[in-house]
């Protein structure tokens, strides 16, 4: 089982680039969303996701854009990365209802 | 707006000594609790949950919890800690019957000396 898979696993940017980090799921899950995870704060939600075509956004979403176009990926896009944005990211999906949330490993992304 | 507090950042002990770490939560509603832990280097996992039912709360390696509704609370325990312990634990909550929007604590940093 994959489950939640993402790529890549690290990048270094420098500011003002733009990126794509990857993520996929196998597990027909219906919600994924994207968190942010630094020293301190905890994890921080981006963006989220309850269906294809239906995205909204979290609690940290400025920088950040995504979109879902299959149920199976759910892509984060950086414009224009800033210092600010580096942390490490991570993806998770879960099914409806009363169910937990799989993460995938994490993409740990610096920006200089 | 719901948020979680984990008392406790950082907590040193040594093997086979008893921990607790505390998480407390503040949502207007009901909620489903989670634990997860961090190893170094790695995705985070589920190490139990509580949906409904028995507020005591049995998760893998030896891990528990109890919820106390009175008191917004679940923290988590186990007996007898090992030196593989080591690791972050986040305690996370969101909102029964709604979008799996989970909230995060802090982290509480747990470091098992052998």
């Amino acid at each position: 089982n994959a489950g939640v898979t993402q790529t890549p696993k690290f990048q270094v940017l420098k500011t003002g680039q733009s990126m794509t980090l990857q993520c996929a799921q196998d597990m027909n899950h219906e919600y994924m969303s994207w968190y942010r995870q630094d020293p301190g704060m905890g994890l921080r939600l981006i963006h989220y996701s309850v269906g294809a075509g239906i995205t909204d956004q979290g609690e940290v979403p400025n920088g950040y854009n995504v979109s879902r176009s299959t149920t199976e990926d759910f892509p984060l896009r950086l414009l224009s990365a800033a210092p600010s944005q580096t942390s490490v990211y991570f993806c998770a999906s879960s099914g409806q209802g009363n169910t937990e949330a799989f993460f995938g490993q994490g993409t740990r992304l610096t920006v200089v | 707006a719901q948020s979680v507090s984990q008392h406790n950042h950082h907590v040193i002990l040594s093997e086979a000594a008893s921990l607790e770490l505390g998480c407390n939560y503040s949502y207007g509603g009901t909620v489903n609790l989670f634990w997860y832990v961090q190893y170094p280097g790695q995705h985070l996992q589920l190490l139990l949950k509580y949906f409904s039912g028995d507020p005591l709360v049995k998760g893998i390696k030896g891990f528990e919890a109890e919820f106390i509704k009175s008191k917004f609370s679940f923290n988590l325990r186990k007996p007898s800690v090992q030196w593989s312990d080591t690791a972050e634990y986040f305690c996370a909550v969101n909102a029964k019957g709604g979008y799996n929007k989970l909230i995060f604590g802090a982290g509480t940093r747990l470091a098992v000396h052998p």
